[in-house]
């Protein structure tokens, strides 16, 4: 286990709503990631979050935005959800700076179902 | 055209067999290449990490870069059923952008 958790498991919501995903990066880390990865395809880059700052962003609209903490979680929040946003959400923490390696440990992932 | 272009597979090989998984990348200053695996349900893990051009091994795992033609491949000796899982191909660019290939599913069988 990569010490990275996720929740929920899993989300069913309805085209329109808005959904709050929840990560707990591994210990020391500092850097999280995000990513959307649809069925059969690989995790496409949504936005990462180093020291509580937007580090980097993929082609995603505005409606998904994040959060890190002091603490070093983080949220990934989506507004006016389509269907097309049904996939697997995953986050990734990793150690960015001195003494770091980029080395990215991905959670297990939450499954969310537009409706 | 996408920054990874990873074989779409599915790939099914008799248990000990070498299997050979490969991707193709679009930018020249991509420098890091990675190799996840991944189990049904589960989030993609860390296999290889390699920087720049050559060869990297670990155990029964060798990860190869070949930056003249843009192409990463990721060697499996004696494989086994458990190793049976989709393989991800990944580079960072910028220290702050990932981008993954879209998976080979590898199937070992007894």
């Amino acid at each position: 286990e990569t010490g990275v958790t996720q929740s929920p498991t899993h989300l069913i919501k309805t085209r329109g709503q808005q959904v709050t995903l929840r990560c707990s990066s591994q210990s020391g880390h500092n850097t999280v990631s995000w990513y959307q990865q649809a069925l059969g395809q690989g995790p496409q880059f949504i936005f990462q979050y180093y020291r509580e700052e937007e580090n980097g962003r993929g082609n995603f609209p505005p409606r998904f935005s994040g959060l890190q903490f002091p603490n070093y979680s983080s949220e990934l929040n989506v507004n006016a959800l389509e269907l097309d946003d049904s996939a697997l959400y995953l986050c990734a923490s990793s150690l960015m700076g001195v003494g770091g390696t980029d080395t990215q440990y991905f959670g297990p992932g939450t499954r969310l179902t537009v409706l | 055209q996408k920054e990874v272009e990873q074989d779409p597979g599915p790939l099914s090989v008799p248990e000990g067999a070498i299997v050979s998984l490969n991707c193709t990348y679009s930018n020249s200053a991509f420098q890091y290449f990675m190799w996840y695996r991944q189990y049904s349900r589960k989030g993609p893990e860390l296999l290889m990490y390699t920087y720049s051009s050559g060869n990297k091994e670990d155990g029964r795992f060798t990860a190869q870069v070949d930056k003249s033609s843009k192409y990463i491949s990721l060697f499996i000796r004696d494989s086994q059923p458990s190793d049976s899982a989709t393989y991800l191909c990944a580079t960072l660019y910028n220290f702050n952008k990932f981008y993954f290939g879209s998976g080979t599913k590898l199937n070992v069988k007894p």
